[in-house]
């Protein structure tokens, strides 16, 4: 069983600071997918990351697969309202192509 | 913008009745799943499906559990007699090719079983 686990669960921070999510396995993937879900909806996909230590951004968000691709972390800077939400990473595992494990989720609240 | 849809967005049953989920993938898309998540918990997969048939499934994914494309269009989740347990949102997620980069959610349906 591959298990993704994310931190920290909860993270209550203000407006206009910055923040880290990290997502750690021990498993490798060949991807992983970062996605921000809000109460009553499905998960909405943010970015992929396939490359071993490669860097995503997305406006204020920066995504990173660790070079190992066991890992991944989110930044986010100057941290606003809209923000808020539950932040799931999610890994596709190597040689295989049909299933996404998600993470543990990691809930954000930006209080302005 | 092409997306999942889902129906019913509710669906309230006696513990023991058979309930049908469905959704309807995005037109050009090739795979299918379902996935599903229990009340504060993680999102859990249940099965995908390609060309027609089951390429993978967890061990949630048991002999009451059953998936069809009646069509070119839906894809339905059958649960032939519910038990407690199975409350859940089910979500159904479609993806264009197997690299399974890039998933894309329906809104879920809220499944009660009483």
């Amino acid at each position: 069983t591959q298990l993704l686990e994310q931190s920290p669960q909860f993270l209550s921070i203000q407006e206009g600071e910055n923040l880290t999510v990290y997502c750690n396995s021990s498993s490798v993937f060949s991807s992983l997918q970062w996605y921000r879900q809000e109460p009553g909806e499905g998960p909405v996909l943010l970015v992929t990351v396939v490359t071993g230590g490669e860097v995503k951004k997305l406006k204020r968000l920066t995504f990173q697969f660790g070079d190992a691709r066991k890992d991944s972390s989110l930044h986010i800077t100057a941290a606003q309202p809209g923000d808020t939400g539950l932040y799931l990473c999610a890994g596709a595992r190597m040689g295989g192509y049909q299933k996404v494990t998600f993470g543990t989720g990691t809930k954000l609240q930006v209080i302005p | 913008e092409p997306e999942v849809t889902q129906t019913p967005s509710h669906q309230v049953t006696q513990m023991g009745q058979e309930v049908i989920l469905r959704c309807v993938p995005i037109s050009n898309h090739l795979y299918f799943y379902w996935y599903r998540q229990i009340l504060g918990q993680k999102v859990e997969f249940l099965v995908s499906f390609y060309n027609n048939e089951i390429s993978e499934k967890s061990e949630i994914f048991d002999d009451q559990f059953s998936v069809e494309r009646p069509d070119g269009s839906n894809f339905t989740l059958k649960i032939r007699s519910t038990k407690l347990e199975d409350s859940a949102m089910y979500f159904c997620a479609s993806s264009e090719n197997r690299s399974n980069e890039k998933l894309f959610f329906g809104s879920g349906t809220q499944l009660s079983v009483l």
